[in-house]
């Protein structure tokens, strides 16, 4: 089944304590992203990635980090969480181009108290 | 920029219509439209990408004019099914990298 897989789908943590969002497709998608969805805000965009090797900041890039070295994982690190980091956060991907729809993992929901 | 949705939520009996507007201060190539219900991942509606074009997805369907930046989402005769929070977005022509989405539409459909 074609899918975008996240984990953990729950997550909650202390403030300092470093995490990894784990996100990958088996779709052969080029294009990957992750969002941080928060109550009236929508979907923001943190990073995304072009293709292996290739990210490139979203428009809520600080305190995140994210690697490509493998084209189906696209995880999200956070060095050092604090609570304005507590969101639900959704990977995407999709092949290339502004005219594809992109498909969604089911979110990963982060607490950091 | 963020598009601009309106409104902010309707809610609708069983057979209502609804029209969902998504609007943008800059200058649109395309407009997605992703609907998400509570508790899951959004899920992929349609893409429109000239000016004045028109989809349709069952009893959904979208136009978008390019001149006005906007695009409107109509959803006819609701079911219970169409419940959930609609959200437009764009992602930029020249780096298609880039991607933003509309606060979203909350949309209660009712028996």
């Amino acid at each position: 089944e074609a899918q975008v897989t996240q984990n953990p789908r729950y997550l909650i943590t202390v403030t300092g304590k470093k995490l990894t969002v784990t996100c990958s497709q088996n779709m052969n998608h080029e294009y990957m992203s992750w969002y941080r969805q928060d109550p009236g805000l929508g979907l923001r965009q943190i990073y995304y990635s072009m293709n292996v090797e290739v990210t490139d900041k979203g428009d809520v890039p600080e305190g995140y980090k994210v690697s490509r070295k493998e084209k189906r994982n696209f995880p999200l690190i956070l060095e050092s969480p604090s609570p304005n980091q507590t969101s639900l956060y959704f990977c995407a991907s999709s092949f290339t181009g502004s005219l594809t729809p992109l498909h969604f993992g089911n979110g990963t929901r982060l607490t950091v108290t | 920029q963020q598009p601009v949705q309106s409104p902010q939520a309707v809610i609708l009996r069983e057979g209502e219509d609804a029209v969902i507007n998504c609007s943008s201060s800059k200058a649109l190539y395309s407009v997605h439209w992703y609907r998400q219900k509570h508790g899951e991942a959004p899920v992929f509606l349609m893409i429109l990408l000239k000016g004045g074009e028109q989809k349709g997805h069952d009893k959904i369907s979208a136009s978008f004019n390019e001149k006005k930046q906007q695009s409107s989402l109509y959803l006819t005769a609701s079911q219970l099914s169409y419940s959930g929070t609609y959200f437009c977005g764009t992602r930029n022509n020249t780096n298609a990298g880039k991607s933003t989405f509309g606060d979203g539409t909350t949309l209660t459909v009712k028996p």
